[in-house]
């Protein structure tokens, strides 16, 4: 079966320090990867997709960037973190053809100070 | 460009009663729809999914949803509450077209409350 990982779960960082978050799928190959921002509140916010390693579309224009070195790896990273960066990132996959729905990360709940 | 709107900001509700969030979308064609759940400080649980077929949809934990093409809408009903179905729902509707395409799109959560 198919598993997304996820760390750290939490992080407090101090403004202006850099950011990197990790996502790794396990159980599948060339999956569709994705990163998302949750505000606080409750909306979804989709900063990130890759459809296969090096290839990374950004849906807004901010201050994180995305990578995708291996085939099941995803990668966040800031160079310098703002206060608006906080939030809970969740990371989420879904087959490149099949039954469409994606599949989500536990989440990293990341604190800007 | 497709979009999906929760008219509800939250759904109380008793124990062993029937339990409704409601769910209606916008896309150009035939609309891929789902529904998560999410507990807090963790990551979305995929509920069920309409893609074709039957309206009636089954999923998860005793959910169904019901699709209604003419009123362009999908909600996610089970018949008898239960305390730990208090969490965040999400209705989602995949885009079709341009550069919305194989993305979703999440509504806004409606968070439902469930007293003993």
């Amino acid at each position: 079966s198919q598993t997304i990982h996820q760390w750290p779960a939490t992080l407090v960082q101090p403004v202006g320090s850099p950011l990197s978050l990790e996502c790794t799928v396990e159980g599948t190959s060339n999956p569709n990867l994705y990163w998302y921002r949750q505000a606080a509140g409750r909306g979804l916010q989709l900063l990130f997709y890759s459809v296969g390693i090096g290839q990374i579309s950004s849906e807004v224009p901010q201050n994180l960037s995305a990578s995708r070195p291996q085939d099941r790896q995803f990668i966040l990273s800031s160079k310098k973190l703002l206060l608006s960066d906080s939030g809970f990132y969740l990371c989420a996959w879904n087959r490149l053809a099949g039954g469409y729905e994606q599949y989500f990360g536990p989440g990293t709940r990341l604190t800007v100070t | 460009a497709q979009s999906v709107a929760q008219p509800e900001d939250q759904v109380n509700v008793a124990e062993g009663n029937p339990l409704t969030v409601k769910c209606t979308y916008s896309v150009s064609g035939n609309p891929y729809l789902f529904w998560y759940v999410q507990y807090p400080n963790r990551g979305l649980q995929f509920l069920l999914k309409y893609i074709t077929g039957d309206n009636l949809v089954k999923g998860s934990y005793g959910f169904e949803a019901e699709f209604n093409k003419s009123q362009t809408s999908f909600h996610l009903k089970k018949p008898s509450a239960l305390v730990s179905d208090s969490a965040l729902y999400f209705c989602a509707v995949r885009g079709q077209t341009g550069d919305s395409w194989g993305k979703l799109q999440f509504g806004a959560g409606t968070q439902v409350v469930v007293t003993p």
